[in-house]
């Protein structure tokens, strides 16, 4: 397995709360990914990032922000979770070639 | 923006039968992937297509990429029930700081 960890792996949170979802790798890869996953819906790009401190928006943005201070965390947040907000996010990374992405775990995150 | 669709959402199969599932995208792509994902787990990387006329075989798979029609397709041939998952694709550029965009994915069954 390449090396990436999520964390938590499950949450349960109230609307309204600030939450952030933690993707830690020891593999030095340049990207990383945060993708969420609904029924229906595939895998959607939330944000990613291409080197420390460096990030872009994906198809999903809005709720969302992610923060890279070095180069092994990319952290999620969101600002005030919300019920649509309620899914499975995954955190990914790749090398500069991107010739992969390798996937954690995910993390199943409700907000009720 | 690039977008990914797959085709069928969902397969229902016959041990031992041939099938294609069919990914389409919207603007040029320099490269396309395959995923897989069983349930409850994480996405595990089949093959990545880097140009046109690529073909890729691992066991019963068989994915290949034309980039002039911006179509990639994913070849089972004789199904197994160890098959039995979902399947993705995603393209992406990379030129464009690692960005994949994925499809929606296909559900196959594979029945005895």
């Amino acid at each position: 397995d390449a090396g990436i960890t999520q964390s938590p792996r499950h949450k349960v949170t109230e609307t309204g709360t600030p939450v952030t979802l933690r993707c830690h790798q020891t593999e030095n890869h340049r990207y990383m990914y945060w993708y969420r996953q609904d029924p229906g819906h595939g895998l959607r790009l939330i944000h990613y990032s291409y080197g420390v401190k460096d990030t872009d928006k994906g198809e999903v943005s809005d709720g969302y922000s992610v923060s890279r201070s070095k180069t092994e965390d990319f952290l999620l947040t969101l600002e005030s979770a919300t019920s649509s907000q309620t899914s499975v996010y995954f955190c990914a990374i790749s090398g500069t070639e991107v010739l992969s992405l390798h996937f954690g775990n995910g993390t199943r995150l409700t907000v009720t | 923006e690039l977008k990914v669709e797959q085709n069928p959402l969902f397969l229902s199969m016959q041990e031992g039968k041939n099938y294609t599932i069919y990914c389409n995208y919207s603007t040029t792509s320099d490269r396309l992937y395959w995923y897989r994902q069983d349930p409850g787990k994480s996405l595990e990387s089949l093959f990545v297509l880097l140009s046109n006329g690529a073909v890729k075989q691992e066991g019963r798979l068989m994915a290949s990429l034309d980039t002039k029609a911006r179509l990639s397709t994913l070849h089972i041939t004789a199904a197994v029930h160890d098959l039995s998952a979902t399947y993705f694709c995603a393209g992406g550029s990379a030129s464009n700081t690692g960005k994949l965009i994925f499809g929606q994915g296909t559900t196959l069954q594979v029945k005895p």
